[in-house]
Order: structure tokens, then sequence, then C-alpha cells
């Protein structure tokens, strides 16, 4: 069974650094492109960030490039987002998601998500 | 970036009926659309993929269609656990985009 397991979440001040982390198992992780995708309260979905399979190609869209860095480690099948310069738009649900192609594709398997407030 | 507008927002529906829920790209997508349920309080689940393909173990009764700009998701029978707020995604150009999604209602 694919899971997918966030945390690292939590209320930030703006301007400063939160660092999310997923935890994948029951697929080859390695074998998958991965993503970060947010929702910010009773919003809608919003795509953050994509990783290739090795690490070496990463995809951000215009709001948080320059900002946010997702980078994995396949040794322990797990995924990260280093969120930096945070800004109270960044506030979300911040889901792992899945995608069995390269970008630009669907997330297959999404993990149950986590809280990000960026507050003073 | 490609722009996705769902139809309607909202919508009320009994047991049983069929319901229909559109979403129109702003450019040729070639197909390249999922279709994702999202139930109150838990994360989204993809239910179709390539406008018109159903992912492994969602139930029959929905399904997609489309070409070009529009598209739709259609689910028949409604069901009480169909409940949901439900997104379309294109994937065929860089950036992805959401529709803002159509929340389904039990009248």
């Amino acid at each position: 069974e694919v899971q997918l397991v966030e945390s690292g979440g939590g209320l930030v001040q703006p301007g400063r650094s939160l660092k999310l982390s997923c935890a994948a198992s029951g697929f080859t992780f390695s074998n998958y492109y991965m993503a970060w995708v947010r929702q910010a309260p009773k919003k809608g979905l919003e795509w953050v960030a994509t990783i290739s399979t090795s690490g070496s190609r990463t995809y951000y869209p215009d709001s948080v490039k320059g900002r946010f860095t997702i980078s994995r480690d396949n040794a322990k099948s797990s995924l990260y987002l280093q969120m930096n310069s945070l800004k109270s738009e960044d506030t979300a649900t911040y889901y792992c998601a899945r995608q069995p192609r390269s970008f630009p594709y669907y997330f297959d398997y999404w993990g149950q998500g986590v809280m990000v407030t960026v507050s003073s | 970036d490609i722009r996705m507008t769902q139809s309607p927002a909202s919508l009320s529906a009994s047991l049983g009926e069929t319901v229909n829920i559109e979403c129109l790209a702003s450019e040729d997508i070639y197909s390249d659309l999922a279709w994702y349920q999202q139930k109150p309080g838990k994360s989204p689940q993809l239910l179709i993929y390539n406008a018109n393909s159903l992912q492994n173990g969602v139930p029959s009764r929905f399904s997609g269609s489309g070409s070009g700009t529009q598209y739709s998701l259609k689910i028949n029978s409604l069901q009480s656990e169909d409940v949901a707020t439900y997104f379309c995604q294109q994937y065929n150009n860089y950036p992805n985009t959401f529709g803002a999604g159509t929340k389904l209602e039990l009248k």
C-alpha cells in the first residue's frame, strides 16, 4: 500500500524558514517523480514543486521560485521542502504527492497533509 | 498560465441522480486532464486521468469525457459517499493548474 506521511509543519513568523518532510513507503520511491501541492484554508489546490527521480531536475511556479527548495533522499525514501522567506500567503496545508511520470503530470497518491501557518 | 474554469461552483443533488461537472481550459490541453475528489477533512484522491481513464479502485459510476478545451466529470447514481469537492487539473503545460473546485452536496 502506498503511504506518504508529511511532518514538520507548524506556526512560523513571516520571513522565517521551515522544512517539511515526507516519508514514503509501499512503492519504489526512486522510480517516481515527487511533488508538493498546497491548499490555503477553504481554497483550491496549488502546485508548489516537483523533483525528478534522481533529484537532478526541479520545477517551481513563479509564486515560490527562489524561496522554496525541493529535495529528496532516495536511500531514505524521503522528500523534503525547504521554505525560506515565508509570507502570510504561504499559509496552507501542504501535501506530498506522487507523480507517475515526468513533469508536468497528474498526482496519483497524496499524503494526509501538514499545516503551515505563517503569522506574527 | 492555463486557466481552468469549473462549473458549477456548487451543486445539490439527490441520491441516485446523475451529476455532471464541467471544466473549461483557457487553451487546448489535448486531454491532459485529471479529476480529483476531496472529502471533507481529507486529502484529494485521483479519480480520472487522461480525461477519461478511470484510476484503479474508483467506482465505475464515475466517468470523464471531453477534448480540446472542454471536459466533464459524470457521476451516475449518486451515493452518499460521493459528497465531496471535485477539482480538475491540467498537466499539458507548465505550470500544471487546478480548477477552483465544485462542492457537491446531497439534496
